[in-house]
């Protein structure tokens, strides 16, 4: 089956960039997706990318999409407490998404 | 403007009770999921419906039943429940293939 990948932990200090970074197996995927979990809640829809960019920018967030080497990264500029949260990178397989495991971002002051 | 409603939000079970999950959302999306999430798995899709009166089976299905008889609702039904379904339930719903998911606030069940 599909399977997208992540590192499970990261720690910045506030105020640096985070960067997150995603692989995931399905070329054919149109969409690629980032999402929040903060705790006790459910995902939250950050972003997204369609597959024939290279990059998109939205405020504090940048998403670079690297489909030679079916890699994804999220990063976030002047990293706030606020941000800490569980980040899960997401691709579209047929109908369904398939999820990577979540990379845990500690933000620390 | 509720989105995606769960209820309940907390359950615990005892071994081999059965009950319902409920899932209800008001966006007239045509397509809901079931996610179930455990530590370091990521989300594993249990069941999914593309509209009403249509399901399939995701990843995970096993233990667990779903029915669409209406667009708002999608409930997740535990047969029998066991040790190895205690976590955190998930429910989604999106217009379609390619747009985001707009997910519930989750289900935490413990099976004992």
């Amino acid at each position: 089956g599909e399977d997208v990948e992540q590192s499970l932990f990261l720690s910045v200090r506030e105020g640096d960039s985070s960067v997150i970074n995603c692989t995931y197996t399905d070329s054919s995927s149109t969409y690629l997706y980032w999402y929040k979990q903060e705790p006790g809640a459910g995902l939250q829809l950050l972003t997204y990318i369609f597959s024939n960019m290279d990059m998109k920018q939205d405020q504090r967030l940048t998403v670079l999409l690297n489909k030679k080497d079916k890699h994804l990264s999220l990063r976030i500029a002047d990293t706030q407490t606020g941000d800490s949260a569980i980040y899960f990178c997401a691709e579209i397989y047929g109908q369904n998404f398939v999820f990577g495991p979540g990379t845990r971002l500690s933000v620390l002051p | 403007n509720a989105g995606v409603t769960q209820t309940p939000k907390f359950q615990v079970l005892k071994t081999g009770q059965s009950m319902t999950l409920q899932c209800a959302q008001d966006m007239n999306h045509e397509y809901m999921s079931w996610y179930r999430q455990d530590p370091g798995m990521g989300l594993r899709l249990i069941h999914y419906s593309v509209g009403a009166g249509i399901t399939d089976q995701g990843e995970v299905p096993n233990g667990y039943n779903v029915s669409r008889s209406t667009t708002e609702d999608f409930p997740l039904r535990l047969l029998s429940a066991a040790p190895s379904q205690t976590s955190v339930y998930f429910c989604a719903s999106s217009y379609g293939t390619g747009k985001g998911y707009t997910f519930g606030s989750g289900t935490r069940l413990t099976v004992v």
